[in-house]
C-alpha cells in the first residue's frame, strides 16, 4: 500500500452503540501512526501518536491497536454519544519529521 | 503546547483573484506546513514553510500557484493565486516541535465563485 487509506468514509451509529473504522498505511519506513479527531471549524485534535506494532491506547472512550507489519490501525468508539459526531483523520509519520501523510478520514455521526 | 490562529476562517472569492492565509503560532516552533483538503479528498501536504528561506513544495504543488512565506518562527502565510473554483478547498496550517508533535490552525475555508 502507498497511501493511507481510511474505512469506511462515513458511518452512521446509534447512541449507545460501539463502533470502529480502519486506518491502512505504508508498513514500509514506519515511524509513527497518528489520530486526529477534526470537528468542523475547529483544529484537528490529537487522539493518539502509535509508534509500536501491538500497540493499543486508550483515551475515555475511545482506544486505539496498531499493526505496523501489516500497515493497519483500528479506532474503537465504545458506547457512542453524539459528541462523538466527527470526521476521525489517521496519519502516518514515514520519512521527513513533522511531515504527515493523511487518510481521507471516517465521518462518524452519532444520532440519538 | 501551541496555539496556532489562522485566518480568515473562511472566505468567498473571485476567480482569478489572489488571497492570502496568515497563520500566526503562540510560540517559536521548527516546523510549519501547510495542507489543502479539497471536498471529499484527503487532507494534503501543500508545502513545508522553511523558516528565512524557500518553502519545500510537495509534487503537484509550485510556487508560483501558492507562494509561501516564513519571514520568523512564529509566523507564516500561504497565498492562492490566480483562484478558480478548483481552488475550493480547507486550507490548515500546521507547526511541529518534535517529531511527535503537532499542532493545527482551525482551518480557512475557501470557496471560488
Amino acid at each position: 500500500i502507498l497511501n493511507v487509506e481510511q474505512s469506511p468514509q462515513s458511518l452512521h451509529v446509534q447512541e449507545g452503540d460501539s463502533t470502529n473504522f480502519t486506518c491502512s498505511f505504508p508498513s514500509s519506513n514506519f515511524y509513527a501512526l497518528h489520530w486526529y479527531r477534526w470537528e468542523t471549524a475547529k483544529s484537528p485534535e490529537a487522539l493518539f501518536v502509535m509508534t509500536l506494532n501491538g500497540d493499543e491506547k486508550k483515551k475515555g472512550r475511545i482506544s486505539a491497536t496498531l499493526n505496523t507489519k501489516e500497515g493497519y490501525s483500528y479506532l474503537y468508539i465504545k458506547g457512542s454519544q453524539p459528541e462523538d459526531s466527527a470526521t476521525y483523520l489517521c496519519a502516518s509519520f514515514a520519512d521527513s519529521w513533522g511531515k504527515l501523510q493523511f487518510g481521507a478520514g471516517t465521518q462518524v455521526v452519532v444520532t440519538p | 503546547s501551541a496555539v496556532i490562529s489562522q485566518k480568515p476562517s473562511r472566505d468567498i472569492c473571485q476567480r482569478g483573484t489572489s488571497l492570502t492565509i496568515q497563520c500566526q503560532v503562540d510560540s517559536q516552533v521548527t516546523m510549519m506546513f501547510w495542507y489543502r483538503q479539497q471536498p471529499g479528498q484527503s487532507l494534503t501536504l501543500i508545502a513545508t514553510a522553511n523558516q528565512g528561506s524557500e518553502a519545500t513544495y510537495e509534487s503537484g504543488f509550485v510556487i508560483d500557484k501558492f507562494p509561501i512565506s516564513r519571514p520568523n518562527l512564529t509566523f507564516s502565510t500561504l497565498t492562492v493565486s490566480n483562484m478558480s473554483p478548483e481552488d475550493s478547498s480547507i486550507y490548515l496550517c500546521s507547526a511541529a516541535q518534535g517529531s511527535n508533535t503537532i499542532y493545527f490552525g482551525e482551518g480557512s475555508w475557501l470557496t471560488v465563485v
